[in-house]
């Protein structure tokens, strides 16, 4: 099946800093999105991109799924930001409903 | 107002017992999901159905039977609760193609003891 990968699995930012998280896919998907889950467990919908370049206050996400791959940006981090971050997205073709998701990175803001 | 709505929140029980997960949503979508995240947070999918019909059943014990008494509910029941039961299972909905993305309750945190 279709493998979702994404980097860094871990890090740590201090706030104020930016970052750049990547998740790869090893085949074509439809639906991508991202997703934040807080401390308190809850997955919460950053963007639904399944291609372009979407910006929401202090993130933004680009996907380009000719290449299999998105990045999400934090710029200037809060602690608030703290937690899992995941994208998944939907096997292409259209064989199946199920989303996909990757791994995760876990972010820790430090003030 | 939640878009998807899952209860109880929590549940901790002994091993053995009979359990049941709800979960509703108000979006009008026609597919809901039922995920489980272990320990080590990896999410996957466990069942799907779109309109009250199973679509999707990912190699999951036939302890665990979702029922779908009409598209905006999907309830999860547990049967002879084991351990390795614990987790927490996420309910979610889409439209059929996914477009405009999922939408994820809050989740119900079981524990098995």
């Amino acid at each position: 099946g279709i493998q979702v990968e994404q980097s860094p699995p871990d890090l740590i930012l201090q706030e104020g800093a930016n970052s750049t998280l990547r998740c790869n896919f090893s085949d074509s998907v439809n639906n991508l999105q991202w997703f934040h889950q807080n401390p308190w467990g809850q997955l919460i919908n950053l963007f639904y991109i399944p291609s372009g370049t979407k910006q929401n206050g202090r993130l933004s996400a680009t996907t380009v799924a000719t290449e299999r791959y998105s990045l999400l940006y934090i710029s200037s981090s809060q602690t608030t930001d703290s937690g899992v971050y995941f994208c998944a997205g939907r096997p292409g073709g259209g064989a199946t409903n199920k989303l996909i998701f990757g791994t995760g990175t876990l972010l820790a803001v430090q003030p | 107002d939640t878009a998807v709505s899952q209860t109880p929140k929590y549940l901790v029980t002994q091993m053995g017992n009979d359990k049941s997960i709800k979960c509703e949503q108000n979006l009008g979508h026609d597919t809901m999901y039922w995920y489980k995240q272990d320990s080590k947070k990896f999410l996957k999918i466990m069942f799907s159905y779109n309109n009250k019909e199973l679509i999707i059943n990912e190699t999951v014990p036939n302890r665990f039977s979702p029922k779908s008494p009409d598209k905006a509910h999907l309830n999860l029941h547990i049967n002879s609760l084991e351990l390795g039961d614990s987790a927490v299972y996420f309910c979610a909905s889409s439209t059929a193609s996914g477009n405009y993305g999922y939408t994820f309750g809050s989740g119900t945190r079981l524990t098995v003891v």
